[in-house]
């Protein structure tokens, strides 16, 4: 079974607001990574969190993380209609070099 | 963008037929990535190389194999291809290092289609 869950499945949300989607998972991991993934595209690198973090900033997004609860959150602030994509979590265990995704959210900017 | 190529990009085939998805990269990354993806399911590890001759198995592997021969170069091979393989499988590549914990970089995807 897969190691991340994103939640919600689906989001939609009007410009300008902020979009949030969370990733749980099961096991203990080494990181974990967030993924954008244009229709029809191959994923693009977002940002990278260490199990020793809490909280990452790069520009408009924003990572937590909680590994006590193993769980994380993506946070898209000021959202723009560019940021209509599906959006997946990833994780690695670091004990071998398996990375694993999730189902992934699919965030649709309404204008 | 990272050097990466996958080969075909499309492909239709037909049940029983042995199909080889190809990804070679310029990056010179010591790690690929084989992943599907399909609705509902998101993307699953299929196999995966941390060197020249060296794979493993990763969630999804029944029903395929992997060679890596060279560093360039990782291919994905359905010996006997069933309409469960139709997919959108995507190579990955990425550099783990100490230094860097192993962001991935993708390939466009080889959307396969087997009747």
């Amino acid at each position: 079974s897969q190691q991340g869950e994103e939640d919600p499945q689906a989001l939609s949300i009007q410009e300008g607001e902020n979009a949030t989607m969370n990733c749980s998972y099961k096991t203990s991991i080494n990181n974990l990574q967030w993924y954008r993934q244009n229709s029809g595209r191959g994923l693009v690198h977002l940002i990278l969190i260490r199990s020793n973090e809490r909280e990452k900033h790069s520009g408009r997004l924003r990572v937590t993380l909680d590994t006590s609860k193993k769980s994380s959150s993506l946070l898209i602030t000021a959202s723009r209609a560019a940021d209509t994509a599906s959006y997946f979590c990833a994780t690695d265990a670091g004990r071998d070099d398996k990375i694993i995704f999730g189902k992934g959210t699919r965030l649709h900017i309404l204008p | 963008d990272a050097g990466i190529t996958q080969s075909p990009r499309h492909k239709v085939t037909e049940t029983g037929t042995p199909v080889t998805l190809r990804c070679h990269q310029t990056e010179n990354h010591r790690y690929m990535y084989w992943y599907r993806q399909d609705p509902g399911h998101g993307l699953r590890l299929i196999h995966y190389s941390y060197g020249v001759k060296d794979t493993d198995k990763g969630e999804v592997s029944d029903g395929y194999s992997v060679s890596r021969s060279k560093t360039e170069d990782f291919l994905l091979t359905l010996e006997s291809a069933t309409s469960s393989q139709t997919s959108v499988y995507f190579c990955a590549i990425s550099d783990r290092t100490v230094a860097n914990t192993g962001e991935l970089f993708f390939g466009e995807g080889s959307r396969l289609t087997v009747l």
